[in-house]
């Protein structure tokens, strides 16, 4: 079965700085990888998302992310935060099982705080 | 936009009432799930469905069912809440079709208090 580890349950950087967050996965196959993000009192909201070709992916509000195969990472990335970037973030593992049918396994989350 | 409404922002329940938690999505979306939301467990998968009447177990349906009459409604039943089942519950809905191109939708949760 297919799983996710987030490692760092809380994060703390200063407006400005660069973002790393870290997702590790578990899985034996190629596997669907997305990053969402829950902003405080909002629903959670797609990143980005990497299911094949260029190991870079980019998505919303300047972030982006790499698939490395070797390490079973899909760490995201932002080269200067904002106060806006506050938030729980949560990297997800998906596999097709036929048609429309998939799962879609989360981690336990990153919260991201962000001082001025 | 998407529209995944969750019928409750706040409910209280005492500890054996059944409990309906509803969900509705405006966008003709095949799939629907519920997950819970915990703090430091992230999203667990109680239950999805791709398709109406048809519904499978995710990674914890133990003290759940579900319910999927009608394409744009999916309704989690608590049938007998217990007090571990107090947390906050997120309805998703997706088009269907390859997971490259998916993506869900969240609603804006329901809170759940069982007492």
């Amino acid at each position: 079965a297919q799983s996710v580890t987030q490692p760092d349950i809380h994060i703390t950087v200063s407006e400005g700085a660069s973002l790393e967050l870290r997702c590790n996965y578990s899985y034996g196959a190629t596997p669907y990888l997305f990053w969402y993000v829950q902003s405080p009192g909002q629903g959670l909201q797609l990143l980005l998302k990497y299911f094949s070709g260029d190991t870079l992916v980019q998505g919303i509000k300047g972030f982006e992310a790499e698939f490395k195969r070797s390490q079973s990472s899909f760490n995201l990335r932002k080269p200067s935060v904002h106060w806006s970037d506050a938030a729980e973030y949560f990297c997800a593992v998906g596999v097709q099982r036929g048609g429309s049918n998939y799962k879609l396994t989360f981690g336990k989350g990153t919260l991201l705080t962000v001082n001025p | 936009d998407v529209k995944v409404t969750q019928s409750s922002r706040y409910l209280v329940k005492r500890t054996g009432e059944k409990v309906f938690l509803e969900c509705v999505q405006d966008m003709d979306h095949e799939n629907m799930f519920w997950y819970r939301q915990d703090p430091g467990l992230g999203l667990r998968l109680i239950y999805f469905s791709y398709d109406v009447k048809m519904k499978e177990k995710g990674d914890i349906p133990e003290g759940y069912s579900v319910s999927r009459e009608k394409k744009e409604r999916f309704s989690l039943i608590l049938e007998s809440a217990s007090t571990n089942q107090t947390s906050m519950y997120l309805c998703a809905s997706s088009l269907g079709g390859l997971l490259g191109n998916e993506k869900l939708f969240f609603g804006s949760g329901t809170q759940l208090s069982v007492l």
